[in-house]
């Protein structure tokens, strides 16, 4: 059974357009997390939600937006997308949000906006 | 701020060791090590955390000088496996509650046969 999991695993779309990311995991967890990595590799978090409350939210164009239906799934949801929203979009998860917990990443979603 | 690692990029022979330094200009809570292959997930691989706990997988060796702010992973007897992107995370503040990890730019080690 895979952990966090992540759909799709590849999206290509044109500039404009409006995507959703969905992610899943099967840990129990209380915490999810949403990071971006660019072409340079550089991770850097985006959105965290404990317990389906947002309590992470990183300076990120408002153009993107998550949604937690439950503590098990976590959503991202991208308005007019933009050249520079290409990189790769990944989903983790821990226990909880109190410091010096591990984060377990889902595989990725390679986005890449034309 | 994010850390700092060192070097950026390393090549080795298989079996020679390899040092990752990661440093800080902030107080850390944690030290967090990831290795990322390439087109793949970061895996996790330790914790360290201030006051000394560590957790994490019995092969890989790390420190935390939490006075100087810097953690290092240390990579003995390198096996090809080894090879890809490691990353350090930090995590600041002495206590409470929404904890944020903040990667740095990564150390590329490459493993040769």
């Amino acid at each position: 059974d895979t952990a966090v999991s992540q759909t799709p695993k590849y999206l290509v779309t044109q500039m404009g357009n409006d995507k959703s990311i969905k992610c899943e995991q099967n840990l129990g967890h209380d915490t999810m997390y949403w990071y971006k990595q660019d072409s340079k590799k550089f991770l850097k978090i985006m959105f965290s939600y404990n317990n389906k409350e947002l309590i992470i939210n990183e300076t990120v164009p408002n153009r993107f937006s998550p949604k937690s239906p439950d503590k098990a799934h976590l959503n991202l949801h991208i308005n007019s997308l933009e050249l520079g929203d290409s990189a790769v979009y990944f989903c983790a998860s821990s226990q909880g949000s109190s410091g010096g917990e591990t984060q377990y990443f889902g595989p990725g979603t390679r986005l890449l906006v034309l | 701020q994010q850390p700092v690692q060192s070097p950026q990029a390393v090549i080795l022979r298989e079996g020679e060791d390899a040092v990752i330094n990661c440093s800080s200009s902030k107080a850390l809570y944690s030290v967090h090590w990831y290795r990322q292959k390439h087109g793949e997930a970061p895996v996790f691989l330790m914790i360290l955390l201030k006051g000394g706990e560590q957790k994490g997988h019995e092969k890989i060796s790390a420190s935390f000088n939490e006075k100087k702010q810097q953690s290092s992973l240390y990579l003995t007897a390198s096996q090809l496996s080894y090879s890809g992107t490691y990353f350090c995370g930090t995590e600041g503040g002495s206590g409470g509650s929404n904890y944020k990890l903040t990667f740095g730019k990564g150390t590329l080690l490459t493993v040769n046969p």
